[in-house]
């Protein structure tokens, strides 16, 4: 079956634009999660989904982060008045529910950079 | 919190066994632990869990001592595509905090024919 998808693959954007990323989960799944993965590094982990609910948004790095989901499936992350430090890839996740036990699975990411 | 401590990296030779060790001195009762492997430019992809003793699987095994405050991820006789990034990570449900499942750097293990 399809995996988790995402959307743009790339995007380019200039300082103190806004952006919008997309990710599309596993059908079936409840959980949805959100990581950011700079260059050479380990990953952030932003925010996660149980439904539409976001019970944790605390590793959300600054009020210029959101993030929703509709109708338990499709989520979009939106960065507002991009700014560079958050050049990065960004990453989804969906898993049956929100466990530590239960296997996530990634989608491709995005790869965000703000010129 | 079970915050967790890798080698950053690991250099090997191909057909070589690979053990990588993961420290988490404050894994909770209820904790699992999870291994993932990262490729350049993909993302992460699930290798084994376990709770205690040993987890096989046709991937790799997974040691946890009684004490479960390490484990180790052994990957036996390696080739140069196992080169990648390998995570460990202890949790249980996410329950509202957002430190119960975290990715450190992971181990970058590098293979050499």
């Amino acid at each position: 079956g399809a995996g988790v998808s995402q959307s743009p693959s790339n995007k380019v954007t200039e300082k103190g634009k806004d952006v919008e990323l997309r990710c599309d989960p596993i059908s079936g799944h409840t959980a949805l999660y959100w990581y950011r993965q700079s260059l050479g590094q380990g990953l952030e982990f932003l925010i996660y989904f149980q439904g539409n609910s976001a019970p944790d948004k605390s590793g959300l790095p600054s009020d210029r982060f959101s993030a929703e989901r509709t109708g338990g499936s499709v989520s979009t992350l939106t960065i507002q008045r991009t700014q560079q430090e958050d050049s990065a890839v960004y990453l989804c996740a969906s898993s049956l529910v929100a466990s530590g036990t239960d296997t996530q699975y990634f989608g491709p990411g995005t790869r965000l950079t703000v010129l | 919190l079970a915050k967790t401590t890798q080698p950053i990296s690991m250099d090997s030779y191909e057909g070589q066994e690979v053990n990588i060790t993961c420290s988490h001195n404050n894994i909770a009762t209820n904790d699992y632990i999870t291994w993932y492997q990262q490729f350049p430019s993909q993302g992460p992809r699930f290798i084994i869990q376990g709770y205690k003793t040993k987890v096989t699987n046709e991937v790799a095994s997974l040691f946890i001592p009684a004490d479960r405050k390490s484990s180790t991820l052994s990957l036996p006789r390696v080739s140069l595509s196992d080169t990648a990034v390998y995570y460990c990570l202890v949790g249980t449900n996410y329950g509202g905090s957002q430190g119960n499942l975290i990715f450190g750097k992971g181990t970058k293990l590098s293979v050499k024919p």
